[in-house]
């Protein structure tokens, strides 16, 4: 079980948007420590995607954003591309375990 | 341009020894923390250890303390994992990725994994 959780999959038709969840709590995303997301395409290592909430490394598309409110987080894709399926995690820290923190992953299907 | 190549892993019997290496490439290693991070087949990502740019703060996942050691070398801009004892639910491919924005940062850049298995 994840200290970060986030919904195990999710789905939308190409061009559509699509928001991914990230819900912590008051040691990590609420403490506040940032979040940041990562896309992993199939049989491939993770990538950043956006880092410190809401910040795109350089040639991320603007497609891909990022929110953090209290002790949550989100995703949001917008203008879907068949390129977007992957697996997307959200990460922080977390300051009772002294350590950085995953969520379970998000699987993205575009239908 | 910048690299991390991990290397070390394979198929290792229940309560030995293996020892990971990541080699570091485009990027003034020395002055980063790096990270270990592993991912169980078909499982979400963990993460497993961290030190600092010089080697002298290390921190480890509960799941992994008192059996793994992570260790660099900043002469040969490599990165260690000893891991001892290990239990077949260590089996997964092992990423190295660099502490570029501090110990409570993001996780940039990544190698491409290494895959040990542990059979049960």
């Amino acid at each position: 079980q994840s200290v970060l959780t986030q919904p195990p999959s999710v789905s939308g038709a190409p061009g559509q948007r699509v928001t991914i969840s990230c819900t912590g709590s008051s040691s990590n995303i609420g403490a506040p420590y940032d979040v940041h997301w990562y896309q992993q395409l199939p049989g491939t290592a993770p990538k950043l995607l956006i880092h410190g909430n809401s910040n795109r490394p350089s040639g991320v598309p603007d497609r891909f954003s990022g929110s953090k409110s209290g002790t949550s987080a989100s995703l949001a894709i917008t203008g879907l591309q068949a390129e977007d399926e992957a697996d997307y995690y959200c990460q922080s820290y977390d300051s009772s375990l002294s350590g950085s923190v995953f969520g379970g992953g998000t699987k993205l299907t575009v239908l | 341009q910048v690299q991390l190549v991990e290397s070390g892993g394979g198929v290792v019997q229940p309560g030995r020894s293996l020892r990971l290496s990541c080699a570091a490439s485009g990027f003034t290693f020395r002055n980063y923390g790096m990270h270990w991070v592993r991912q169980a087949p078909g499982k979400g990502l963990e993460w497993v250890a961290i030190i600092s740019y010089d080697g002298s703060n290390k921190y480890y996942a509960d799941s992994v303390k008192g059996r793994f050691t992570i260790s660099r070398d900043n002469s040969k801009n490599t990165l260690y994992l000893q891991m001892n004892s290990l239990r077949a639910e260590d089996t997964s491919i092992y990423y190295c990725a660099g502490a570029t924005s501090g110990y409570v940062g993001w996780f940039d850049p990544w190698g491409q994994g290494t895959l040990v298995t542990v059979p049960s």
